[in-house]
């Protein structure tokens, strides 16, 4: 079976200074896909970045970076150059190779920016 | 992307009753799934619709509470019979498929936010 487990509940950070969301998973798929997703206040989900389980180099979109360290099953997101706009809740995400490729999520991470 | 649209966006039911939500995709797409989310928690993966056949439940989920339609590959409903308080939550339609979510992400529409007295 398939886990993803977010150990933080909530993270708090001072503007413009980096963040790291935590994020491990289980599966016996050898291939599978890992996500990022924010969800503010309003309530959308909104995809910020993706890692392949076969992807060489970590993913990088913007200030969002993937820290992927495959041997211990962790993809931890990094915003760096926080904004008051990145308070909001981040879910991690995994899809396998099977089971009609759907997500499942982990708890989620509430992070707060402060001025 | 694709623009996914739910509605309604909110409601507040009475006990016993029944509502169903629509889904609209601006695009053709493979996959469609429904998540709900309960309030302060993460998403829970209630079924994926399948085109032209019978839903397929994730445990703890059952056709008679839930019961889904997919008449094309645009469109999706998910009705919520006999509601009780334990479902309020808010419910995610969601998409993936040809010229979207080409690495497998999803597209999510706004949600339904249902309260139930």
């Amino acid at each position: 079976a398939q886990k993803i487990t977010q150990t933080q509940p909530g993270m708090f950070v001072q503007e413009k200074e980096a963040v790291t969301l935590d994020c491990t998973y289980d599966t016996s798929d050898p291939s599978y896909g890992l996500f990022w997703y924010k969800q503010p206040s309003s309530g959308e989900m909104i995809f910020l970045i993706y890692q392949g389980s076969y992807d060489q180099q970590n993913a990088t979109e913007g200030r969002y970076s993937l820290n992927f360290q495959k041997a211990r099953k962790s993809a931890n997101l990094v915003i760096s150059a926080s904004q008051l706009g990145d308070s909001a809740m981040y879910f991690c995400a995994m899809r396998g190779s099977g089971g009609y490729n759907k997500l499942i999520f982990g708890a989620g991470t509430r992070l707060a920016v402060h001025p | 992307s694709a623009v996914i649209s739910q509605k309604p966006s909110r409601d507040i039911c009475q006990r016993g009753t029944s509502l169903t939500i629509q889904c609209q995709v601006d695009s053709q797409v493979t996959m469609m799934f429904w998540y709900r989310q309960q309030p302060g928690q993460s998403l829970t993966l209630i079924a994926t619709a399948n085109q032209g056949s019978e839903a397929t439940y994730e445990s703890g989920f059952v056709i008679d509470k839930f019961p889904i339609s997919r008449p094309n590959l645009t469109f999706s409903t998910l009705t919520v019979s006999n509601m009780s308080p334990e479902d309020s939550s808010i419910y995610l339609c969601s998409a993936r498929g040809p010229g979207i979510g080409s690495i497998g992400e999803l597209f999510f529409g706004e949600g339904s936010r249902l309260t139930v007295l």
